[in-house]
């Protein structure tokens, strides 16, 4: 079955300063990596989604880099504000098994320091 | 539109008890799911629906059960409660055009 691996698992940056996360997967069929964010106390909610047939996708300040051929990907959070401190999981599906179920890495705190 | 929710929000339960947790959602998806997260940890595939009437076993299923009679709701019954077993579950669903699975906001179970 699939496996994730998830780097580094934890992660200080300065306020403005770019932060990377990054990601490995181990089954080559899987076709979908998501990010999610949680904060404290809180639901994991999806912040940025890539597709196996992109290498890279952008929404303002965070982005997702694929590489299909290495098998992984990574979470790249530019400019970073204090509210951008959370822990963050990677996710890489299992397109063949039955409920293209995701496995989650073991996730990434993220301090922003102001 | 409430999306996933998810009740008791806590619950302290004492071994050797039981309880069901409830997950509903108005979203018509046929996907759900109930994930654990111990303290620090990522998340853990318990148990999984791809519609009414069927269900399979995730990562970790042992002392757990599920059903799906209707597409909105996925209830997890945890029979003889053990220390082990003190984590936030997480209950998710999902539609079938789009891969994205949307959260409940969890329950938090001490077993003491």
């Amino acid at each position: 079955g699939e496996n994730v691996e998830q780097h580094p698992s934890t992660l200080s940056v300065q306020e403005g300063d770019s932060a990377v996360i990054k990601c490995t997967y181990s089954d080559s069929a899987s076709n979908y990596f998501p990010w999610y964010k949680q904060e404290l106390g809180k639901r994991p909610q999806l912040i940025i989604d890539i597709r196996s047939n992109v290498g890279e996708k952008k929404d303002q300040r965070i982005a997702v880099t694929l590489n299909k051929t290495a098998k992984h990907f990574s979470l790249h959070i530019t400019e970073t504000q204090p509210e951008d401190s959370a822990v963050y999981f990677c996710a890489a599906n299992s397109p063949w098994e039955h409920g293209n179920k995701l496995v989650f890495g073991a996730g990434t705190i993220l301090r922003v320091k102001s | 539109n409430a999306g996933v929710t998810q009740t008791p929000k806590f619950r302290i339960l004492k071994i050797g008890q039981s309880m069901t947790l409830q997950c509903t959602q108005d979203m018509n998806h046929n996907y759900m799911y109930w994930y654990r997260q111990d303290p620090g940890m990522g998340l853990k595939l318990i148990y999984y629906s791809v519609g009414a009437g069927i269900t399979d076993k995730g990562e970790v299923p042992n002392g757990y059960n599920v059903s799906r009679s209707t597409t909105e709701d996925f209830p997890l019954r945890l029979e003889l409660a053990a220390p082990s077993q003190t984590s936030v579950y997480f209950c998710a669903s999902r539609g079938g055009v789009t891969y994205e699975q949307y959260f409940g906001p969890g329950t938090r179970l001490t077993v003491t």
